[in-house]
């Protein structure tokens, strides 16, 4: 299966800031996926991330404020911006390059303060 | 309706029981089922995929699936200490590549 770097693994902001998280695949893959774990609470999609085109974002997830990049078929980031208590979770970067066995990455643990 | 269902409680079990859970899917044309496992603190890690009616055994877990009744089910034989953690269901819903999870449900092997 492939693995995936992502980093940072955690960090405290202030409100009102941006954080940019990266992913970084040992192989190629079509597809990435960001996800979001709220405290006590499982994964939601945020969106899926193709190269060489626009990220396709879930309901209630906005460009503006998840800007996602994926300038090659290996790495991709999120950055959330304008950030307040309410983005406080972790987010996980997912690929499933068999079509077949998701992977995740390690995570980015988020505390807005 | 929630796209995955997972309405089981905490489960404690004894070291050595069997831990039984659960997961109930919307969408009927879902061909690809999954079991995560999450430790406090981890991201999750697959433990088990299934495509197929029927049971599907690796190890001490199996996962059963019945696409009749759209439901799916993981089965944890000689539970030990290291299997406390929490356990999502996931479904790849038809027509698209992404995961639709359950809440999961947090399991204590109890020495």
């Amino acid at each position: 299966s492939a693995v995936i770097s992502q980093k940072p693994s955690r960090d405290i902001c202030q409100r009102g800031t941006s954080l940019t998280i990266q992913c970084q695949v040992d192989s190629q893959v079509t597809m990435m996926f960001w996800y979001r774990q709220q405290p006590g609470q499982s994964l939601t999609l945020i969106a899926t991330a193709n190269q060489g085109s626009e990220a396709t974002y879930e309901s209630g997830f906005v460009i503006d404020k998840f800007p996602i990049s994926r300038p090659n078929l290996t790495f991709s980031t999120l950055t959330v911006s304008n950030m307040s208590p309410e983005d406080s979770s972790i987010y996980l970067c997912s690929v499933d390059p068999t079509g077949e066995s998701y992977t995740f990455g390690s995570g980015t643990r988020l505390t807005v303060v | 309706q929630k796209e995955v269902e997972q309405n089981s409680g905490p489960l404690s079990v004894p070291e050595g029981a069997i831990a039984s859970l659960n997961c109930t899917y919307s969408d009927r044309g879902s061909q690809s089922f999954f079991w995560y496992r999450q430790y406090s603190g981890k991201s999750p890690e697959l433990i088990m995929s299934i495509y197929s009616n029927g049971d599907k055994e690796d190890g001490r877990f199996t996962a059963q699936l019945n696409k009749a009744s759209q439901y799916v089910s993981l089965l944890i034989r000689d539970s030990q200490p290291s299997d406390s953690a929490t356990y999502l269901c996931a479904v790849k819903p038809e027509g698209n590549n992404r995961l639709a999870f359950g809440k999961g449900n947090q399991v204590v092997v109890i020495p």
